[in-house]
């Protein structure tokens, strides 16, 4: 079946460390997002990409990084930077322009 | 800039009722909007689109949404509630010259059906 993986489902880290967030997709899309979720707040966006070895920021990029060096992959790196890291992390797929986003199962991130 | 609100964050209603879910848009050009349906601890799944043509548009599981350009509406609706109901639910809107990667969220409406 294609679809998109997030790994972990659940994530645990000490503040002060940086973890990885990982989101894989087999159903050949060219675009791939990442949405942070908050209670009451929404989708919002951290970073986007529309090709392989490009990426842009989204609404809330600080403290995150990212990178596309392979079509199905597009992780997500919080770094200690990041304020408030705890939350639940969307990664999305999209095929061509203007349909809609296909989405993985997320991952809850806890920063203790 | 597009933005996008959801009247009332929580939502209830009896089994067989009406659901209504409010969503109003603001956007500098003509939209695409979309519905999409989370279940707890999941991704989000697309529920309709509108984007052009017939302003009614018929999604998954019943639900269908009216997209009204004066009201800068695009309420979802379902007439009979079921217990599968249960999630939350956002609407999205994303301006056309930019394509999704413009979509911007709602903050969502949680929606509980009573037995």
């Amino acid at each position: 079946d294609g679809g998109i993986t997030q790994s972990p489902k659940y994530l645990f880290r000490k503040e002060g460390q940086n973890v990885t967030l990982s989101c894989e997709q087999n159903l050949n899309h060219d675009a791939m997002y990442w949405y942070r979720q908050d209670p009451g707040q929404g989708l919002r966006l951290i970073y986007y990409s529309q090709i392989v070895n490009d990426f842009q920021k989204g609404d809330i990029a600080e403290g995150y990084s990212v990178s596309r060096e392979k079509k199905e992959s597009f992780p997500l790196t919080v770094t200690s930077a990041q304020k408030n890291p705890t939350a639940f992390y969307l990664c999305a797929s999209q095929g061509a322009a203007n349909s809609p986003l296909h989405f993985g199962n997320g991952t809850r991130l806890t920063v203790t | 800039a597009q933005s996008v609100t959801q009247l009332g964050s929580h939502v209830s209603v009896s089994e067989g009722a009406l659901v209504l879910l409010r969503c109003n848009y603001s956007s500098s050009v003509p939209p695409y909007l979309f519905w999409y349906v989370q279940y707890p601890n999941q991704g989000l799944q697309l529920l309709l689109k509108y984007t052009t043509g017939a302003t009614l548009v018929k999604g998954i599981n019943g639900f269908e949404a009216e997209f009204k350009k004066s009201e800068t509406s695009f309420h979802l609706t379902k007439p009979s509630a079921h217990m599968s109901d249960a999630a939350e639910y956002f609407c999205a809107v994303s301006d056309r010259d930019f394509g999704n990667e413009k979509l911007t969220f709602g903050t969502g409406t949680r929606l509980t059906i009573i037995p």
